[in-house]
């Protein structure tokens, strides 16, 4: 079945530093989604990419949608605190298709 | 507007017994998934309704089932319950046939423990 492969399973970056994450897949996707997950809380959607060589920004978030459709790409800068938590890569590969998701990676910020 | 609402947060149950879970869609979203979180395994899929029909399944066991009601609300059902079904399972919805196909939005989730 599909799968999208995150690593490492963790991250740890200093308060201030950008951090980069990726996602692949032997499957090609045409919607990615990245999430965020809090301790305690359902993942929240950071940004959503429809488009190979997309690239979409919000505030510190970059992602980009592979041109070979097979891998996405997370770039959070200056990062703070609150950027703790687990991060989830995930996608779809039709309009009727289930979301499928990376097994995430938790990222600690050393202040 | 209100977000994906589930229902309970938090149940004990021991090994044996059934639990249902409820969850109340983002108001319009006629499209319901639900997932099982574990700390080994991610977010595994179990199922997604749209419309009362169940349109994909994941790699369940039968004793996992769910259904969508004529509002869109969902609820999933374990029966038999067994150590390894402790986990959050989330519930998230998302509009249908549209761009924005691909965006789940995900209730707190309720956490099963079961003894």
């Amino acid at each position: 079945g599909q799968q999208l492969n995150q690593s490492p399973q963790s991250m740890f970056i200093q308060e201030g530093e950008d951090v980069s994450m990726n996602c692949t897949s032997s499957s090609i996707f045409n919607t990615w989604l990245w999430y965020k997950q809090d301790p305690g809380e359902g993942p929240v959607l950071l940004i959503a990419l429809y488009k190979a060589g997309e690239l979409t920004s919000k505030g510190r978030l970059t992602a980009e949608f592979g041109i070979t459709r097979k891998d996405s790409f997370l770039n959070i800068s200056a990062s703070i605190p609150s950027d703790v938590g687990i991060y989830f890569c995930a996608g779809r590969s039709g309009a009727n298709s289930k979301l499928t998701f990376g097994k995430g990676i938790t990222l600690s910020v050393r202040p | 507007k209100a977000g994906v609402t589930q229902t309970p947060r938090y149940l004990i149950k021991t090994r044996g017994q059934q639990v249902t879970l409820s969850c109340s869609p983002i108001s319009g979203h006629r499209s319901v998934s639900w997932y099982q979180q574990t700390p080994g395994q991610g977010l595994q899929f179990l199922f997604e309704y749209f419309s009362e029909t169940q349109r994909n399944k994941g790699n369940f066991p039968g004793r996992f089932s769910g259904r969508q009601f004529s509002n869109s609300r969902s609820e999933m059902n374990v029966s038999t319950l067994e150590l390894g079904d402790s986990a959050l399972y989330l519930c998230a919805s998302s509009l249908a046939y549209s761009r924005g196909t691909g965006e789940l939005f995900f209730g707190e989730g309720s956490r099963l423990t079961v003894l």
